[in-house]
């Protein structure tokens, strides 16, 4: 296993269209969460599943963002008619639940959003 | 509401000194916190968990404390190399959420 990937790395986009990310966990993690990183910052949590469920999604997420599990394997993030303020890096990270522990979450590489 | 505060923002040591970078948080009714380093334009890579119920982690030259009653955690860097280079980040989930709060960072730079 090669850790969390993330497709596209880059995207540029012009303001108005859509995007839409794939992110693929460590097979066996039943966790995933996504986050969105702007420069100087820490990443801001967006939404949580817990296999195919989305069992959390931040407030700060506005309807134009929508992300999908099917499955409860490779999660999509999509973003309708992007704004400028969408710019930023979009981080998946995964990790395993079993009983009451709760494991470390392992990061992908992000991938970074540009809205001309 | 949870926040993360990280001192200092930024800091510069030359190789091999030990060093201690901060965490501190608002809420003490945490479930765990987690340690980050992360190199510019890329993704985080953990270096330590630490659940609510534990009060140090150790991997190598790192460790890191919680004291969850004062809201403050730290990491403390052994023998810092240039390699070590790098934007530190603590995260913070509160309980009964899954939601992790991250801090602003520490850019870390170690000289040869």
């Amino acid at each position: 296993d090669t850790g969390v990937s993330q497709n596209p790395r880059h995207k540029i986009t012009k303001r108005g269209q859509n995007v839409t990310f794939r992110c693929d966990p460590i097979s066996e993690h039943n966790r995933l969460y996504w986050y969105r990183q702007t420069l100087g910052q820490g990443p801001e949590f967006l939404t949580y599943f817990q296999n195919e469920a989305q069992l959390e999604k931040s407030r700060l997420l506005s309807d134009r963002f929508s992300a999908e599990r099917p499955k409860g394997s490779f999660s999509t993030l999509e973003i309708q008619r992007t704004e400028q303020g969408d710019s930023a890096m979009y981080l998946c990270a995964s990790s395993y639940l079993s009983g009451p522990e709760c494991y470390e979450q392992y990061f992908g590489p992000g991938t970074r959003l540009t809205v001309t | 509401k949870q926040e993360v505060t990280q001192i200092p923002a930024a800091l510069s040591v030359p190789e091999g000194e030990n060093l201690v970078l901060n965490c501190s948080f608002t809420d003490s009714a945490i479930y765990n916190l987690q340690w980050f380093r992360q190199d510019p334009g890329k993704g985080l890579t953990s270096l330590l968990l630490i659940q609510s119920s534990q009060r140090e982690q150790t991997s190598g030259r790192l460790n890191a404390s919680l004291d969850k009653s004062s809201g403050r955690s730290t990491l403390y860097i052994a023998a810092s190399q240039p390699g070590d280079s790098a934007t530190y980040l603590c995260a913070v989930r509160r309980s009964g959420t899954y939601k992790y709060i991250f801090g602003t960072g520490t850019r870390l730079k170690v000289l040869a």
